[in-house]
């Protein structure tokens, strides 16, 4: 029952580093998502995917893109990560009345 | 847009106490409401929803949680608390568009503190 993958689970990036975070799901869900999070903030949303092949900015989308390969997988890019990067990113993926999520990606930009 | 209040960053019971969380959301339609749990270090685990139906709904570990469209509250409840609820406490609100992408706005979540 994997349900919601994430890789990798810990990374630490130099500043102007570039990194992507991997997300793959086996629910046949259409819709995935990318949140972080950070202390006092709850999770925000960064961006979603609707179905393969789309894809829409969330609350938090500066210095991200992000890319859905497939109907399984949704991966998160940082092109040159900055300081303000440094948290916690989950995926999901459902919709309506049922999500699931990973297990997180804990990032530190130093 | 949807938005979710959790007024309470923190909370602090006595162990064996009753346990209330509030959450106010802001939705223009019924909306489908969740409460999630995160202990340090980890993921989020989801303690119980409410999309239709019976507006009191329980959930694991023992809470509950009453919807009430008249004063826009999920609140979570549990009668006794146990030692291992300290945890983070995150309530969302999803919308449904009836197409495409939904997704959970999340309230900036409440910290449960026990004491013995």
């Amino acid at each position: 029952n994997a349900g919601v993958t994430q890789t990798p689970k810990f990374q630490v990036l130099k500043t102007g580093q570039s990194m992507t975070l991997q997300c793959a799901q086996d629910m046949n869900h259409n819709s995935m998502y990318w949140y972080r999070q950070d202390p006092g903030m709850g999770l925000r949303l960064i961006y979603y995917s609707a179905s393969e092949g789309t894809t829409d900015k969330g609350e938090v989308p500066n210095g991200y893109n992000v890319s859905r390969l497939n109907k399984r997988e949704f991966s998160l890019r940082l092109e040159s990560a900055a300081p303000s990067q440094t948290s916690v990113y989950f995926c999901a993926s459902g919709r309506g009345s049922g999500y699931t999520f990973g297990s997180g990606t804990r990032l530190t930009v130093v | 847009a949807q938005s979710v209040t959790q007024p309470d960053i923190h909370i602090t019971v006595s162990e064996g106490a009753s346990l209330e969380l509030r959450c106010n959301y802001s939705y223009g339609a019924t909306p489908y409401l969740f409460w999630y749990v995160q202990s340090p270090g980890q993921g989020l685990q989801l303690l119980l929803k409410y999309f239709s139906g019976d507006t009191l709904v329980q959930g694991i570990k023992g809470f509950e949680a009453e919807f009430k469209r008249s004063q826009s509250s999920f609140n979570l409840r549990k009668p006794s608390v146990h030692w291992s609820d300290a945890a983070e406490y995150f309530c969302a609100v999803g919308r449904h568009s009836g197409g495409g992408a939904d997704g959970l706005t999340f309230g900036k979540g409440t910290h449960l503190i026990i004491q013995p």
